[in-house]
């Protein structure tokens, strides 16, 4: 019952190098997220999916990618890492419609950009 | 657009009692979220108002105020495993895929 896996859980990159962080989730959710959190900001959302197929800009997309092309997994990528990238990474997955189970999140990835 | 203000720190003593208050501007209200997050750790969910009133889970409790834009969350017979932050959430933009996080109370429990 592994729920949301995120890989890798730590990553230093360099200026301008280029990575992506894997999410996967064994529990049939139909939507994705992800989010960055750093301190004093709270989460933020840079992308989320609403089902295979689909994505959607959040608060804060800029300088990340994403793709679901398969229903438990959702990607995130930096084209071209910047040091202001350096936080940990959230992924998470809901139920569709049914707000009164919340987010179940995945135990995040703590990237450095140097 | 939406904000949500709380308090940055608290600190209450082993098994009393305390709340962790939230406020909340949004356009559209559409229920608003509690998480506990542990150092270094996810948040978790705890509970979910749409609502007026106070809804209770075991030692955890929720209200909510939508005429206010207020929220509480109560914490009965506090134990040490209870220190951590507690982030308040609201939807916007429509539905419930886009959520904002207020940036979370830091509970501290002493002996």
């Amino acid at each position: 019952n592994a729920g949301v896996t995120q890989t890798p859980k730590f990553r230093v990159l360099k200026t301008g190098q280029s990575m992506t962080l894997l999410c996967a989730q064994d529990m049939n959710h139909e939507y994705m997220y992800w989010y960055r959190q750093d301190p004093g900001m709270g989460l933020r959302l840079i992308h989320y999916s609403v089902g295979e197929g689909t994505t959607a800009k959040g608060e804060v997309p800029d300088g990340y990618n994403v793709s679901r092309l398969k229903k438990q997994n959702f990607l995130l990528g930096l084209e071209s890492a910047a040091p202001s990238q350096t936080s940990v990474y959230f992924c998470a997955s809901s139920v569709q419609g049914a707000p009164s189970y919340g987010y179940t999140f995945g135990s995040g990835t703590r990237l450095t950009v140097v | 657009g939406q904000n949500i203000d709380q308090p940055t720190e608290m600190t209450a003593t082993e098994g009393a009692i305390v709340q962790i208050n939230c406020t909340y501007q949004t356009s559209g209200f559409n229920g608003l979220f509690w998480y506990q997050q542990h150092a270094g750790e996810a948040p978790t969910f705890l509970s979910y108002n749409v609502l007026d009133g106070l809804e209770e889970k075991g030692r955890f409790s929720s209200f909510l105020s939508r005429s206010k834009g207020y929220s509480y969350l109560l914490l009965k017979e506090l134990q040490m495993k209870d220190s951590a932050s507690y982030l308040c959430a609201v939807p916007w933009g429509g539905g419930y895929q886009k959520v904002t996080f207020g940036t979370g109370t830091k509970l501290q429990v002493i002996p």
